[in-house]
């Protein structure tokens, strides 16, 4: 069976980093592009990234361009969403998912919550 | 990158039927065959409900489908039953591997 787990949230505070990990089983990670989607709380969703099969591609929604980075290491079946110059408005549960071959959330993890605080 | 624009909520009584909107723009949703819908049970990961307009992963029940209309996408709920009180959220390509969620509707099974 397909499953993501997230892990690395936490409380920060702002201007602080974290570091995110999804490890994903189940199906053959290096064939899938992977992504992060958020959710503040009480909120809607939010896509966060999006990254390519190899990792050679990666693109981002305007507000986190130049402090996030996601990546992945398909040797280890993880991916990665390294966040600094955090904010209070990064705070949420973010969801490490799978895209489809289309343009779809196929599979998604429980959700790690960031809580960025002083 | 603006969310789309969904009704905050909408409801209905078991047995009915019920359809969220989902407005964008000819950039998003209106520009790409690439609209899928999620629905999210509280304190739950979303699922997978619609992708590609109007296709039903296999485990969907067939009481929900999915269709598009110029700028808006639809989600139709047929016989409404009680588990499928939950929020939802359409989603559409949005150009340039970018993609972009909407506000989110709450179905209230009455």
């Amino acid at each position: 069976d397909v499953q993501l787990v997230e892990s690395g949230g936490g409380l920060v505070q702002p201007g602080g980093s974290l570091r995110l990990s999804c490890a994903a089983s189940g199906f053959m990670f290096n064939t899938y592009w992977m992504t992060w989607v958020r959710q503040a709380p009480g909120k809607g969703l939010e896509w966060v990234a999006n990254i390519k099969q190899d990792g050679s591609d990666k693109y981002y929604v305007d507000s986190v361009k130049g402090r996030f980075t996601i990546s992945r290491d398909n040797a280890k079946n993880s991916l990665y969403l390294q966040m600094n110059s955090l904010s209070a408005e990064d705070t949420a549960v973010y969801y490490c998912a799978r895209r489809s071959r289309n343009m779809d959330f196929d599979f998604w993890g429980q959700g790690t919550l960031v809580t960025v605080s002083s | 990158q603006s969310a789309l624009t969904q009704p905050r909520s909408v409801s209905g009584s078991p047995g009915q039927s019920v359809t969220i909107s989902c407005t964008g723009t000819s950039d998003d949703v209106g520009g790409y065959n690439f609209i899928s819908w999620y629905q999210q049970h509280p304190g739950k990961a979303p699922k997978l409900m619609i992708c590609d307009v109007s296709k039903r992963p296999s485990e969907v029940p067939d009481r929900f489908s999915g269709s598009k209309s110029g700028n808006t996408a639809s989600l139709t709920i047929s016989g409404l039953q009680a588990e499928d009180e939950a929020d939802y959220y359409c989603c559409s390509y949005a150009g340039s591997y970018t993609l972009v969620f909407g506000t989110g509707t709450k179905v209230t099974v009455l």
